[in-house]
C-alpha cells in the first residue's frame, strides 16, 4: 500500500514550457487535492476533486488545470510555466467528507522550478 | 473570508521545557480545526484534530472560541517534536482546508 505517489519529485522547466504533475493513490479515496507551498505562505490550494470525472478551483488555480479521469490519479497541468509558478506541489487525498474520514494524506512532493 | 494564523515563523524551546504553538483563526461559523505536522524527511500528516478532543504524542489542542484560538500544547518538549507545524480550518460543507503559514519547532539539548 502506497498510500499517495507523486511523479516526478524534482522538475527544472524554462518560462513558456507545459508539464503535467502525476499523483496516484491506491487507498479508494473519493476526495483528492493539489496544493502548493511556498516561504511564508504555508500550503495552498489550487484546485480539487470530489470524484472521478469531477473537478473545482481551489484558493489559487490561476495558470493551472486538472483532470481527475480515474479515481486513483488526478493530474496538475501547467500549460506555460511562468517563474511565480517555482514551487513544492502537494497532492492529497481523503475518503470523504464529514466524520473521522476527512483526515487528508499526503504525498511527498514534487519540486519544481521556473526559469 | 476564513483565515488561520499563525503568528510565529519559528519556535526555539529547550527540552524538557514547555511548547505551545499558537493559532487563530477567523470564521462565522462552527469551526473544525487540525493540527498537521511535517518531520524532517517526511510527509505532512494529521496529528491531531479537535473534534476528537485527544492527546497525540503528548500534544493536546484546546479549541477557544471566544479568542478564536486553537493553540497547541505539550508540557515538555522532546527533541524528536521538532518539526514544522500547520494549523488548518475546515471550510464549510466540504473538506477543503485552509492552512495557516506554519510553525517550525525547534527542540535543542
Amino acid at each position: 500500500n502506497a498510500g499517495v505517489t507523486q511523479t516526478p519529485k524534482f522538475r527544472v522547466l524554462k518560462t513558456g514550457q507545459s508539464m503535467t504533475l502525476l499523483c496516484a493513490q491506491d487507498m479508494n479515496h473519493e476526495y483528492m487535492y493539489w496544493y502548493r507551498q511556498d516561504p511564508g505562505m504555508g500550503l495552498r490550494l489550487i484546485h480539487y476533486s470530489v470524484g472521478e470525472g469531477t473537478t473545482a478551483k481551489g484558493e489559487v488555480p490561476d495558470g493551472y488545470n486538472v483532470s481527475r479521469l480515474k479515481k486513483q490519479n488526478f493530474l496538475l497541468g501547467l500549460e506555460s510555466a511562468a517563474p511565480s509558478q517555482t514551487s513544492v506541489y502537494f497532492c492529497a487525498s481523503s475518503p470523504h467528507s464529514g466524520g473521522l474520514a476527512d483526515t487528508q494524506y499526503f504525498g511527498p512532493g514534487t519540486r519544481l522550478t521556473v526559469l | 473570508a476564513q483565515r488561520v494564523t499563525q503568528p510565529e515563523k519559528l519556535l526555539s524551546v529547550f527540552k524538557g521545557a514547555p511548547v505551545e504553538l499558537k493559532c487563530n483563526y477567523s470564521y462565522s461559523g462552527s469551526p473544525e480545526l487540525f493540527w498537521y505536522v511535517q518531520y524532517s524527511r517526511q510527509r505532512l500528516q494529521l496529528l491531531l484534530r479537535h473534534i476528537s478532543r485527544e492527546s497525540i504524542k503528548g500534544f493536546t489542542a484546546d479549541l477557544n472560541k471566544g479568542e478564536t484560538s486553537f493553540h497547541l500544547k505539550k508540557p515538555f518538549a522532546q527533541e524528536e517534536d521538532s518539526a514544522m507545524y500547520y494549523c488548518a480550518l475546515k471550510w464549510p460543507g466540504g473538506n477543503k482546508l485552509t492552512f495557516g503559514t506554519g510553525t517550525q519547532l525547534k527542540v535543542e539539548l
